[in-house]
């Protein structure tokens, strides 16, 4: 167990729709990640933020969008899904604020599912 | 931008010293090589990180050349436990500030008894 939730573990939804992905981080971790992993894309990072501060980003979509509130709980939003959305997201946190200085410890990951 | 290169897969059996190569352009010079595993519906999980020159821990070791422009994850006499998706992980210079990172493909590397 790494320390990191996620919820929920599966999500099913509709194109068009708009869904909300929740992390929550290792106690006394400031840094949370998102990556999104597919079958033929790997592993892709999205965004990262430091105690509720956006620090990185990555391929992430405009349809996409994430914020870190100040218990340092993390939600990640996916609007106007497409069948391509469907993945497995992760989470993950680090004590610092630099992706490949810091462990990053990793949540299970929500499946979704867009139909 | 940085790029990443691993072999898709690799066989092994138990026992053996398995050796697994990213190589890696234009990565931010500042900062660290970390490569993780991961398990079939499982988050990644952290093995080692190096800067440069040789790093070991208890259950892998990591060779970094000078050029940086490639590591070498080393995992001494492999068992079946070992069977997993191994990533490296390094971070883009060119975003400006902190770093976008960047994971490898992953190298499927499955161990026979």
């Amino acid at each position: 167990d790494s320390g990191v939730t996620q919820t929920p573990k599966h999500l099913i939804t509709a194109t068009g729709q708009r869904v909300t992905l929740r992390c929550s981080p290792r106690s006394g971790d400031l840094s949370v990640y998102w990556y999104q992993q597919s079958l033929d894309q790997g592993l892709q990072f999205l965004i990262q933020y430091y105690n509720g501060e956006e620090r990185a980003k990555g391929n992430i979509l405009e349809r996409f969008s994430a914020q870190q509130f100040p218990d340092l709980h993390s939600e990640l939003n996916l609007s106007s899904l497409e069948l391509g959305d469907s993945a497995l997201y992760f989470c993950a946190s680090s004590v610092g604020d630099r992706g490949v200085a810091y462990e990053q410890y990793f949540g299970p990951g929500t499946r979704l599912t867009v139909t | 931008l940085a790029k990443t290169t691993q072999p898709i897969s690799m066989d092994s059996y138990e026992g053996q010293e398995v050796n697994i190569t990213c190589s890696h352009n234009n990565i931010a010079t500042n900062d660290y090589i970390t490569w993780y595993q991961q398990f079939p519906s499982q988050g990644p999980r952290f093995i080692i990180q190096g800067y440069k020159t040789k790093v070991t821990n208890e259950v892998a070791s990591l060779f970094i050349p000078a050029d940086r422009k490639s590591s070498t994850l080393s995992l001494p006499r492999v068992s079946l436990s070992d069977t997993a998706v191994y990533y490296c992980l390094v971070a883009d210079p060119f975003w400006g500030g902190y770093n976008k990172l960047i994971f490898g493909a992953g190298t499927r590397l499955a161990v026979h008894p």
